[in-house]
């Protein structure tokens, strides 16, 4: 168990809707990150949160967006969904000095 | 721009034999360089990590893996496989001054036989 949660651990949705996955990070953890995992695409960074601020994007699309609050969880909030945004989302945390990520079990989310 | 390749879609071996899985790297600075594995329908478990120092990293499970920097390799070896090392295997990158983003290979699915 790498102390990172994340919920629902499965979501199934249809076209247009929109649904919010939360990361809780290990305890102490100020660093927020998350991935998309897909098939065609692989492993892809969407954005980095520390401490409550945006610290990197990547290939995250305009229609997704996220938050890291106060007490250091984190949301993933994607909107208008398409069949293509099928995936398993990964969020990761890390602690100031150390190096690696640890990673959450992800959220498999499904879209019809 | 950073990036990582795993030319090896699968590797078989057979249980009590060494592993080898390939990875190399194309950075523009210094790299800190990951191991993780993936099991079916679990998160990414970090393996091991290269940072500085010593070229060979020992990790988790018995893994370890060389960093050459001639070749801008990583490879991830461990000298006796299991059946229980059958799992996804990811290599991945973070520039030094280039924020905590880890940029990952394709992956390689290593299977362990009998």
């Amino acid at each position: 168990d790498s102390g990172v949660t994340q919920t629902p651990k499965h979501l199934i949705t249809a076209t247009g809707q929109r649904v919010t996955l939360r990361c809780s990070p290990r305890s102490g953890d100020l660093s927020v990150y998350w991935y998309q995992q897909s098939l065609d695409q692989g492993l892809q960074f969407l954005i980095h949160y520390y401490n409550g601020e945006e610290r990197a994007k990547g290939n995250i699309l305009e229609r997704f967006s996220a938050q890291q609050f106060p007490d250091l969880h984190s949301e993933l909030n994607l909107s208008s969904l398409e069949l293509g945004d099928s995936a398993l989302y990964f969020c990761a945390s890390s602690t100031p000095g150390l190096t690696e990520a640890f990673f959450g079990q992800g959220t498999r989310l499904t879209v019809v | 721009a950073q990036s990582v390749a795993q030319p090896e879609d699968q590797v078989n071996v057979a249980e009590g034999n060494p592993l080898t899985v390939k990875c190399t790297y194309s950075v523009s600075g210094n790299p800190y360089l990951f191991w993780y594995v993936q099991y079916p329908n679990r998160g990414l478990q970090f393996l091991l990590k290269y940072i500085t120092g010593d070229n060979l990293v020992k990790g988790s499970y018995g893994f370890e893996a060389e960093f050459n920097k001639s070749q801008t390799s990583f490879h991830l070896k461990k000298p006796s496989a299991l059946v229980s090392d059958s799992a996804l295997y990811f290599c991945a990158v973070r520039v030094t001054g280039g924020g905590n983003k880890l940029t990952f290979g394709t992956g390689t699915q290593l299977k362990v036989e009998l």
